[in-house]
Order: C-alpha cells, then sequence, then structure tokens
C-alpha cells in the first residue's frame, strides 16, 4: 500500500510568509488522484487542491498545488491568520490514503 | 447547495455496536460515490470506508474490515455506517463525504462516536 509522508510536521510562520508543505509517496503515484485539504480546528476538512494542481471551487489563488510521481507540494503565498490550520494529502489507488498532516501556525 | 448531516454519534462501551446516518441533499446523491473518513483525537484523518453510487461496491479500510458495514438508501437520500464490536481505538469525529474523482469535495460536520466503559 501506498503510504504518504508530510512534511514538516509542523511550520510556524508570520502573515504574508511563504508556505511550503511538502508530501512524498512510498512509491510513484498518479497525479490525477492526489489531493490538498485543509482542516481548521473544530471544523470538517474542505477541499483545496485536487489533482495535484487544480483548485476547489471557491479556493482563493494564494493555494496551489504542484508536483508529480513521488513528491508533491502545497504551496501557501502571502499567509493569512485565518490560514492557520492542519493541512493533509491524500491519494486515491487501490483505496483512499491520506498523510499524517502538517500543522501551520501563524506567528 | 450540498448539505450533508450526520448522526447516531454518542457514547458507547466497547463491543457495542452503533449506526451513523448522512442525510445528503442539494445534489443527486444516487449519482456520486459516497465515503466515511474519521479524525481521532489526536491523530490525523483516516479513510473508513466507501460506496459505489449504486451500493453494488464496497471498500474498508483494514482497521474497520469486517466489523464495520456501510450501505445507502438512494430513495432517501442516506449513507450508513453500522460500527460492530467497537474498541476505544475508534474513538472519533465521523464524517460522511462525497466522492468525485479520487478525492472529497463536499464534507458534513462530523459525529462524535466515544467507545468507553
Amino acid at each position: 500500500d501506498i503510504v504518504l509522508t508530510q512534511s514538516p510536521g509542523t511550520l510556524s510562520l508570520s502573515p504574508g510568509e511563504r508556505a511550503t508543505l511538502s508530501c512524498r509517496a512510498s512509491q510513484s503515484v498518479t497525479s490525477s488522484y492526489l489531493a490538498w485539504y485543509q482542516q481548521k480546528a473544530g471544523q470538517a476538512p474542505r477541499l483545496l487542491i485536487y489533482v495535484a494542481s487544480i483548485r476547489a471551487t471557491g479556493i482563493p489563488d494564494r493555494f496551489s498545488g504542484s508536483g508529480s510521481g513521488t513528491d508533491f507540494t502545497l504551496t501557501i503565498n502571502s499567509l493569512e491568520p485565518e490560514d492557520c490550520a492542519v493541512y493533509y494529502c491524500q491519494h486515491f489507488g487501490r483505496l483512499w490514503t491520506f498523510g499524517q498532516g502538517t500543522k501551520v501556525e501563524i506567528k | 447547495e450540498v448539505q450533508l448531516l450526520e448522526s447516531g454519534g454518542g457514547l458507547e462501551q466497547p463491543g457495542g455496536s452503533l449506526r451513523l446516518s448522512c442525510a445528503a441533499s442539494g445534489f443527486a446523491f444516487s449519482s456520486f460515490a459516497m465515503s466515511w473518513v474519521r479524525l481521532a483525537p489526536g491523530k490525523g484523518l483516516e479513510w473508513v470506508s466507501s460506496l459505489s453510487d449504486s451500493g453494488g461496491s464496497t471498500y474498508y479500510a483494514d482497521s474497520v474490515k469486517g466489523r464495520f458495514t456501510i450501505s445507502r438508501d438512494n430513495s432517501k437520500n442516506t449513507l450508513y455506517l453500522q460500527m460492530n464490536r467497537l474498541s476505544g481505538e475508534d474513538t472519533a469525529a465521523y464524517y460522511c463525504a462525497r466522492a468525485a474523482s479520487g478525492s472529497f469535495d463536499y464534507w458534513g460536520q462530523g459525529t462524535l462516536v466515544t467507545v468507553s466503559s
């Protein structure tokens, strides 16, 4: 089974800075089935990015996804206080798999 | 507007059973695969189970296989998760989610399941 490893575990940045979140797959995966989610405390997860780089409906363009093969990245440009959350990557292959998450803290 | 509303969570003893429901509205329920995803305290998201649009194909995480059963009633626009032989490791918020092209594009607000004696 494919394992998704996210890094770093926690990212602490100031408003206006850029956040770069990594998701590494244990073997090459198809970008068509790589997604990113945001989960704020006490809320349901929200789909941010699907097919590795397509923003979901209503997602601000400061969120972008990239990557292929085993290495994928979620970039948040110009961080805002409301971006404080845990971010998960997810892949669909034989079954569905989530990474362990990256917590983004705003200083 | 797509809405997913879970219910049925609560406190249950180890070894007990619970049945979760997810009422869907705002979209053609019978045209979409549906899933359950959970978030245990202090842990990350874990995919639990998925069901095809017709209900003919089911999928389970190894951690729940043989104990949980996913089903749907397309006439009632409702998704279910029957959970048997519960253990403390099943304590989590359970989310209903619409599956689309391998990702989950809409989520409910979740229902909390606590397994404790």
